[in-house]
């Protein structure tokens, strides 16, 4: 089975830097993903790990260090639109094939 | 249009009810899945299909069951709804080493 934990909450002030943690256990791994998921929307696709190190797209950066289990989404220069929630999904293996599970969303909150 | 489609938007559904929520998409890929959000709980995997003839169930499959029409095409049927399955479920498709690609949800109610 897969365990993934991330924070509830978390609150931020606009400009700033905010990183989002997530650990994980897991039988098998094949990537970890980050989602960002406005209130009432579905979730769209921010990030992808599958090898240990930083992946950079703009203002958002995700790591990942498979020996510890361990991933964590970095969100520069903060903007109001970025209040959401961002969810950490494992692929780990189930039965033999390799399906995603969530964690169960950091709700970001960026205030003035 | 969008790349995964699902219909219907919003329910309300009486207890014992049968409902179907549909959903379809354009990405092509052959592996499909719905999901359940509660608040404070994430998304649980109800069930998934790698394809047509494939059917898998998730954590949380009790009270559900699916239907894969085609490869575009994967549908979720509560066959006695109640009212701790009002939840947003999501449907969402991806290939073998993609991210997955989610249509808009499903706001189900129950009374």
């Amino acid at each position: 089975g897969q365990n993934i934990d991330q924070p509830t909450e978390m609150t931020a002030t606009e400009g700033a830097i905010v990183q989002i943690n997530c650990t994980y256990q897991t039988s098998g791994f094949n990537g970890l993903f980050w989602y960002q998921q406005h209130a009432g929307e579905a979730p769209t696709f921010l990030s992808y790990n599958v090898l240990d190190g930083l992946e950079e797209k703009g203002r958002f950066s995700s790591f990942l260090s498979r020996s510890k289990g361990y991933s964590y989404l970095l969100l520069k220069e903060l903007q109001m639109k970025d209040s959401a929630s961002y969810l950490c999904a494992v692929r780990g293996s189930s039965g033999g094939s390799y399906i995603p599970t969530f964690g169960r969303g950091t709700s970001l909150i960026v205030h003035p | 249009d969008a790349d995964v489609t699902q219909t219907p938007r919003n329910r309300i559904t009486k207890t014992g009810k049968r409902i179907m929520l549909e959903c379809s998409q354009t990405k092509g890929h052959d592996r499909m899945y719905w999901y359940r959000q509660d608040p404070g709980l994430g998304l649980r995997l109800i069930y998934y299909s790698f394809d047509v003839k494939d059917i898998n169930k998730g954590e949380i499959s009790d009270g559900y069951s699916v239907s894969r029409q085609a490869q575009a095409k994967f549908s979720l049927s509560l066959e006695s709804a109640i009212p701790n399955q009002t939840a947003l479920y999501f449907c969402a498709t991806s290939g073998p080493n993609t991210e997955a690609f989610f249509g808009q949800g499903t706001r189900l109610t129950v009374v």
